[in-house]
């Protein structure tokens, strides 16, 4: 079982619309929970971290998380073409083992 | 902002060469981190260091691999014998203290190996 899941996608939406990408985990005793961004050549930007059941916004970035049936995603509002990126879901699986495990990541294209 | 500094961008090497890879992380962090990125796979995590050792490593990282801390800045982390599935972008974070789980990694800009 892979620890951490994503639907690869690609994932295309028009402009100014709604992208809601998925994450599953398969450790319930993980603590952190992020969402990276990542261009294709380049690294991990963090866009946003969660850590309560719940949402979480930022902008046009909300996040939410559900620890009982072990779910994350990402949504995104009035997508703009430079939101094209591959999103990454990475979570840290236990407070005290610091080390952070990414998913395969969601491929985003957002059409003008 | 402060950054992770990674160097060279690019290493080209010959198969069973031996190659460091060289991060400057950001200074006033305490864990640091080498992951990698096989093209078109997804970013798979190596090693961690705390305290200067490694507090948990991954089945990737064999006796081929090893990072040190030299100083009180670089970090580094070695290939002795590259192989061609080294091949691979190799990327450096840090993340402050634990009391600060919660905080994201500041991942470098990455150095891409090239094993030929």
């Amino acid at each position: 079982q892979k620890e951490v899941e994503q639907n690869s996608g690609p994932l295309s939406v028009p402009e100014g619309a709604i992208a809601s990408l998925n994450c599953t985990y398969s450790d319930r005793g993980s603590q952190s929970f992020f969402w990276y961004r990542q261009y294709s050549g380049k690294s991990p930007e963090l866009i946003m971290s969660i850590y309560s059941n719940g949402d979480k916004e930022d902008g046009r970035f909300t996040a939410q998380l559900n620890k009982a049936s072990q779910y994350v995603s990402l949504l995104i509002r009035d997508s703009q073409p430079s939101d094209s990126a591959t999103y990454l879901c990475a979570v840290n699986r236990f407070f005290w083992n610091n080390d952070m495990r990414f998913g395969a990541g969601t491929r985003l294209t957002v059409k003008p | 902002e402060p950054e992770v500094t990674q160097t060279p961008s690019h290493q080209v090497t010959q198969m069973g060469q031996e190659v460091i890879l060289r991060c400057v992380p950001i200074s006033n962090h305490l864990y640091f981190y080498w992951y990698r990125q096989i093209l078109g796979q997804k970013v798979e995590f190596l090693v961690s260091f705390y305290n200067n050792e490694i507090s948990e490593k991954s089945e990737i990282f064999d006796d081929q691999f090893s990072v040190e801390r030299p100083d009180g800045s670089n970090f580094t982390l070695k290939i002795r014998s590259t192989k061609l599935e080294d091949s691979a972008m190799y990327f450096c974070a840090s993340r402050p203290g634990l009391l600060e789980s919660n905080y994201g990694y500041t991942f470098g800009s990455g150095t891409r190996l090239t094993v030929v």
